[in-house]
């Protein structure tokens, strides 16, 4: 399988905790971003790699969230000091070049109690 | 207003019938978009992309872009209880090359046998 892989699938934690997740873009892709999903909503950006270059992050992104992508490979998003508003789906997509078109990854379901 | 609107639904068509699916958005400068679709607890899958005015048709699927109207449509030809999913328009918008994508909330389809 070739596509857009993320780990893992799903992550209960409880309130406070810190919570790391990991997206493997298809491999020639050099832009990789960051969504996250509620539901009955779409996909809202949070942030983007071209290589390992972090260009842009939304004001979503809380100071406790922060996002790495080493070596322009994978990518890690971690939540510290997580609350229950941060429970959601947690999507990764990539693309070749700002234009074409953007695969998803399967997503990681967070669930903060 | 919201950059990217849709109407959330449920759309029922029945089985065999052309589903139509509009979206609107906001930024003029906006130049590449993007139909997902997305089943229930699953990540979207990209179908259809378009890039300027006009019709573009990939089987089932038509995608139709008036940018002067700031309007994409998806129109689906022969609908099938397997096309029941929420479907998701996405826009690039022009003011940056950043290459993320806006999305509107989604259209939840349902195709009745």
């Amino acid at each position: 399988d070739t596509g857009v892989s993320q780990d893992p699938r799903h992550k209960i934690t409880k309130r406070g905790q810190n919570v790391t997740f990991r997206c493997d873009p298809i491999s020639e892709h050099n832009r990789l971003y960051w969504y996250r999903q509620t539901l009955g909503q779409g996909p809202e950006f949070l942030t983007y790699f071209q290589n390992e270059a972090q260009l842009e992050k939304s004001r979503l992104l809380s100071d406790r969230f922060s996002a790495e992508r080493p070596k322009g490979s994978f990518s890690t998003l971690e939540i510290q000091r997580t609350e229950q508003g941060d429970s959601a789906m947690y999507l990764c997509a990539s693309s070749l070049g700002h234009r074409l078109r953007a695969f998803f990854g399967q997503g990681t379901r967070l669930t903060v109690v | 207003q919201k950059e990217v609107e849709q109407n959330s639904g449920p759309l029922s068509v029945p089985e065999g019938a052309i589903a139509s699916l509009n979206c609107t958005y906001s930024d003029r400068g906006s130049q590449s978009f993007f139909w997902y679709r997305q089943y229930s607890g699953k990540s979207p899958e990209l179908i259809m992309s378009i890039y300027s005015n006009g019709d573009k048709e990939d089987g089932r699927f038509t995608a139709q872009l008036n940018k002067a109207s700031q309007y994409v449509s998806l129109l689906i030809r022969d609908s099938q209880p397997s096309d029941s999913a929420t479907y998701l328009c996405a826009v690039n918008t022009g003011s940056s090359n950043t290459g993320k994508l806006i999305f509107g909330q989604g259209t939840t389809l349902q195709v009745k046998p």
